[in-house]
């Protein structure tokens, strides 16, 4: 069955301080997956997107690992602020199909 | 550029009244459309999707139906709301002929049926 499992399911941090979510998938024929940060009551919005030939991608702050092998993707935040405390959600898009598997999403929190 | 819209951003409606939400996209053609719809604190589950005018698939059982009269608009609807379709609604495009090339959403509707 395909799945997208995110860990942790919500993280607080500290402004300035560093996180990493994780995004494990069983989604098979793999094609590409992604990363959105929702903010709440807004649309999703793209952070990265990687193939399955792709280890890592920069987006400003943002990092996204992903190891094929393993079937893990990872998303790293660098020197939080105010304004990323958002949901973070990885979605897997099943190659051959027309949808995007979603996990539940990690729901991030930034204090000051 | 392409842009997706979609409108209204709130509604209040009453159980049993009808129910049209509106999806177009821009800058574009024959895109695949998407209907989602995320609970409070869930992800984001699959309604409809779309890969052509008329044409339409639906992923789960509901009270609620979708349309595509035109190549980038794409309306959900119902016939008469049940408190359990309240939700935030989300409507997506991309263009499955350049693979994964797209796949934005709008910027959502939140439901409330009372």
């Amino acid at each position: 069955k395909n799945q997208v499992e995110q860990s942790p399911q919500s993280l607080i941090i500290l402004e300035g301080k560093n996180c990493t979510l994780q995004c494990n998938y069983t989604v098979s024929p793999f094609s590409n997956l992604r990363w959105y940060k929702q903010d709440t009551g807004r649309g999703p919005v793209s952070l990265t997107i990687m193939t399955f030939s792709e280890n890592t991608k920069s987006n400003g702050r943002y990092t996204a690992t992903l190891d094929a092998d393993t079937k893990q993707s990872s998303l790293h935040i660098t020197a939080s602020q105010l304004s990323d405390s958002a949901s973070y959600i990885c979605v897997v898009w099943v190659s051959g199909t027309y949808k995007y598997i979603f996990g539940t999403g990690t729901r991030l929190k930034v204090l000051a | 550029s392409q842009t997706i819209h979609q409108w209204p951003a709130t509604l209040v409606q009453p159980v049993g009244s009808p129910l049209s939400l509106e999806c177009t996209v821009e800058g574009t053609s024959n895109p695949n459309l998407y209907w989602y719809r995320q609970a409070a604190g869930r992800g984001l589950q699959l309604l409809f999707y779309s890969v052509g005018i008329g044409q339409i698939s639906s992923e789960v059982p509901q009270n609620l139906s979708a349309s595509r009269p035109q190549d980038r608009q794409f309306i959900l609807s119902s016939k008469k709301l049940l408190l359990s379709d309240s939700g935030f609604y989300l409507c997506a495009w991309n263009l499955f002929s350049r693979g994964s090339y797209g796949y934005t959403f709008g910027s959502g509707t939140r439901l409330t049926v009372v």
